[in-house]
């Protein structure tokens, strides 16, 4: 069954620090992998993608890895701030399907503190 | 920041009520779609559209029903709204199988 798993389910930090966000799945035959951001009551905003070749991309302060072997990935937030606050989802694509078909993970809740 | 536009952003209404969300791009993409997500839970696909006078159902049985009658355009009713309809309700679209851009949402309550 194709999974998006993602922990920790709700993390708070303080303004400044770094967090990094995980996110393990099963989907196959796997297509590429997106971090999201949702701000509360908005649409999911994309900040990176990576297919199966690319093993980091980064876009400011968030850096995304990839593992395709272990199917893992990873966000990596540096240096926070009260905007970062928000829920981010990991969301795969499967190839198999003239849709591309994704899946969602639940998100983790980022809560960045003064 | 993507041209998709949902409305309304809010809505309250009462059982047995017919509603329909709107949801348009200006980008001219193709492939369309709506999301429905509960606090803290992941999206589930409802309906998409691979262009005009295509629709097909998502992964999520949903009462509702779409229409693509313009490239820009893809609404979405509920003829008889119930409580259970109670939801955040994302539309989505994209150019092929490349990133899928939301729209901001619309929170439905049906009391």
């Amino acid at each position: 069954k194709n999974q998006v798993e993602q922990s920790p389910q709700s993390l708070i930090i303080l303004e400044g620090k770094n967090c990094t966000l995980q996110c393990n799945y099963t989907v196959s035959p796997f297509s590429n992998l997106r971090w999201y951001k949702q701000d509360t009551g908005r649409g999911p905003v994309s900040l990176t993608i990576m297919t199966f070749s690319e093993n980091t991309k980064s876009n400011g302060r968030y850096t995304a890895t990839l593992d395709a072997d272990t199917k893992q990935s990873s966000l990596h937030i540096t240096a926070s701030q009260l905007s970062d606050s928000a829920s981010y989802i990991c969301v795969v694509s499967d190839r198999g399907s003239t849709l591309g078909r994704l899946y969602f993970g639940r998100g983790t809740q980022l809560t960045v503190w003064p | 920041e993507a041209d998709i536009y949902q409305t309304p952003r809010y809505l309250v209404i009462g059982t047995g009520k017919k509603i329909t969300l709107e949801c348009s791009q200006t980008m001219g993409h193709d492939k369309m779609y709506w999301y429905q997500q509960d606090p803290g839970m992941e999206l589930h696909l409802i309906h998409y559209s691979y262009g005009v006078n295509s629709t097909e159902k998502g992964d999520l049985s949903s009462e509702s029903t779409v229409s693509r009658i313009r490239t820009e355009h893809f609404p979405l009713t509920l003829e008889s709204a119930r409580p259970s309809h109670t939801s955040q309700y994302l539309c989505a679209s994209s150019e092929g199988k490349d990133t899928q851009y939301f729209g901001p949402g619309t929170r439905l309550t049906v009391l």
